[in-house]
């Protein structure tokens, strides 16, 4: 079934450790984004990418890293966690700016 | 950056008719969105408006004024099925997509 896969579904993760959330599509889209959500707060652009070799940031993306080697694949990476990241992570694709967007199931993380 | 307002909770009766506003503040404008997501789920697109004016999907039905900044999303025959939070989203200029905080609309029996 095509659409997009995130993994891990859930996670606890100690302070100061290394995490990386996968995020893959197979609908061949270009552009594919990390949201945070936080209660009250909504969904929150961390980092975006529209095509295969390029990345930008969003709204809140200290503490965050992404890369985009191919056009499946969109991986975030947390390099030294902080419990301020604990948080419901979306990962999204869209076939072209402005297109509505897929979401994946989301991740759970919780940093302790 | 970009500004979205509407209404934190809603409440309304089965078979009533509820309209979530959404006010928006943005550098350029290129469309905005409404999403649906049900608890402990992820957001599905419900409808997008880019011109002025009432644009309907079965149900549900989306409206938006460029000139006021201003949208609303209108939910008819109201299902419990339809308990949901409702997400106002707005593409500026740059066609970054900013969601506002969410409407969590409860339908009661």
């Amino acid at each position: 079934i095509a659409g997009i896969t995130q993994a891990p579904t859930s996670q606890i993760l100690a302070a100061g450790r290394r995490m990386t959330l996968r995020c893959t599509q197979d609908m061949r889209h270009n552009a594919m984004y990390w949201y945070r959500q936080d209660l009250g707060l909504g969904l929150r652009l961390i980092h975006y990418s529209n095509t295969a070799g390029t990345t930008g940031k969003g709204e809140v993306p200290d503490g965050y890293s992404v890369s985009r080697a191919n056009t499946d694949d969109f991986p975030l990476t947390l390099a030294s966690a902080v419990p301020s990241q604990t948080s419901v992570y979306f990962c999204a694709s869209s076939p072209r700016n402005n297109s509505p967007l897929h979401f994946g199931n989301g991740t759970r993380l919780t940093v302790t | 950056g970009q500004n979205i307002d509407q209404p934190t909770e809603m409440t309304a009766t089965e078979g009533a008719i509820v309209q979530i506003n959404c006010t928006y503040q943005t550098s350029g404008f290129n469309g905005l969105f409404w999403y649906q997501q049900h608890a402990g789920e992820a957001p599905t697109f419900l409808s997008y408006n880019v011109l002025d004016g009432l644009e309907e999907k079965g149900r549900f039905s989306s409206f938006l004024s460029r000139s006021k900044g201003y949208s609303y999303l209108l939910l008819k025959e109201l299902q419990m099925k339809d308990s949901a939070s409702y997400l106002c989203a707005v593409t500026d200029g740059d066609y970054k997509l900013s969601f506002g905080a969410g409407t969590t609309v409860t339908v009661r029996a």
